[in-house]
């Protein structure tokens, strides 16, 4: 049984590029949470996702950030125009309906914006 | 903010039970504990979760106290390989997961 699967593992972009981030859930999860890790700092809660839909998007920034989780295929995680200050490891959770909605974590993708 | 209280580190000789503390005195009755740890930036690896009763896996045991303020996460037979950070967190539902700063825990040889 694949885990959590996360592509690229690592992306660098130049300032002002865009980056998209892959995530693809465990089988049968239709729940996927996106985190961002800041170099030397704890991890934090972007957004959280169902099937089609933006359940919390709390932790994610106004501006430059989206995410989707569409009917087909993987969530994707959009950083437009990135700035330097976006270089980070972003981490993506997948759960399915159990009663603790245990989430499992992917392998992440090092964004380096230069 | 996180709503546990863990020591920020602690050590452990290789061979030995790793039992890590946990305060969460202000869990509701629906919340769970969980347990994870993050080797060295990798993605954090879930260990375990428990409601009320104690709990056992393949990889720890997890004992939550009669009154659900406290809980105590066992690695019993620690190894060079545990050195990590391990979260505890409680949380309800399908709700985020809000990590503090966890313990680092380094398995000496």
């Amino acid at each position: 049984n694949a885990g959590v699967m996360q592509n690229p593992r690592h992306l660098v972009r130049r300032r002002g590029q865009e980056a998209r981030l892959r995530c693809s859930p465990m089988k049968g999860h239709s729940h996927v949470y996106w985190y961002r890790q800041l170099p030397e700092e704890g991890l934090k809660f972007m957004v959280y996702l169902q099937k089609e839909n933006i359940i919390d998007e709390s932790g994610m920034p106004k501006e430059r950030f989206s995410a989707e989780f569409p009917k087909e295929g993987p969530s994707i995680l959009r950083i437009q125009q990135v700035v330097r200050g976006d270089s980070a490891a972003y981490f993506c959770a997948s759960s399915g309906r159990t009663a603790a909605y245990e989430q499992y974590f992917g392998p992440g993708t090092r964004l380096t914006v230069t | 903010d996180a709503k546990t209280t863990q020591p920020t580190s602690m050590d452990c000789a290789e061979g030995r039970a790793a039992n890590l503390p946990c305060n969460h005195s202000t869990i509701s009755g629906n919340e769970y504990v969980y347990w994870y740890r993050q080797i060295h930036s990798q993605g954090p690896q879930y260990i375990i979760h428990g409601l009320k009763n104690n709990e056992t896996n393949e990889m720890a045991s997890l004992i939550i106290t009669e009154d659900r303020k406290s809980s105590t996460l066992i690695l019993p037979h620690a190894t060079l390989r545990d050195t990590a950070v391990y979260y505890c967190i409680v949380r309800v539902g399908d709700d985020k997961i809000i990590f503090g700063k966890g313990t680092r825990l380094h398995i000496l040889p």
